[in-house]
């Protein structure tokens, strides 16, 4: 059964720093590109970013709004992504979902909270 | 970036009866491959997105046939047949053709 547990998110001020985590199981990881997705409550979701998997080099991709700021990698060798994310923003306040896959994605994990607030 | 527009907004149902979601992209999402990386998710009250169909009309595994997906170029639509109480939430609409990879605003299926 395929497993994606985030973790690492909860309140941080504005300019600050956070590193979410995600923890999977239940497939090869290796084999699969990783992404991460976000939702502010109540509005869609917003794709940030993609981790290729071994066979592509492990290379990323970034959507533009986050770009500069924000740092998708792996640990291959205990099934984890994470997410570094820098100078955050109040507009960055939203659920943050680590997913497998990237067109389509086919697992999203349960989502962590992350406020960015003062 | 791509633009996916999605209609109606919300959309009332009875059970058993049958919807139609509409998606339109501001591009075509026709990759240079040859595919078309046309996604609808659905999301229940308070759990994560789920997939339900991939490259227009491919259901995902375990996804009942009584959701179908078909399109092309800029207009897709997921039609969702005999209406059950699990499938009351938002749908969403993505593409991976382009990045960033974008996602429609959604629409939400309620009961009539």
């Amino acid at each position: 059964e395929v497993k994606l547990l985030e973790s690492g998110g909860g309140l941080v001020q504005p300019g600050g720093s956070l590193r979410l985590s995600c923890a999977a199981s239940g497939f090869t990881f290796t084999d699969f590109y990783m992404s991460w997705i976000r939702q502010p409550p109540g509005k869609a979701p917003e794709w940030l970013g993609v981790i290729r998997n071994k066979a592509n080099g492990y290379t990323t991709e970034y959507n533009p709004s986050v770009k500069g700021r924000f740092t998708i990698s792996r640990d291959n060798t205990q099934n984890i992504l994470y997410l570094q994310m820098n100078t955050l923003r109040a507009e960055d306040t939203a659920i943050y979902y680590c997913a497998r896959g990237w067109e389509p994605v086919d697992y999203w994990g349960q989502g962590v909270m992350v406020t960015v607030s003062s | 970036d791509v633009v996916m527009t999605q209609t109606p907004v919300s959309l009332s149902v009875s059970l058993g009866g049958q919807v139609s979601i509409s998606c339109r992209s501001s591009q075509s999402l026709v990759h240079n491959n040859g595919n078309t990386y046309l996604s609808w998710y659905l999301q229940k009250p308070g759990q994560s997105p789920q997939l339900l169909i991939y490259k227009v009309s491919n259901r995902f595994s375990g996804i009942s046939d009584r959701f179908s997906g078909s399109g092309s170029g800029t207009d897709f639509t997921l039609k969702i047949s005999r209406v059950e109480p699990d499938d009351l939430g938002v749908y969403y609409c993505g593409q991976g053709t382009q990045y960033p990879n974008t996602f429609g605003a959604g629409t939400k299926l309620e009961l009539k």
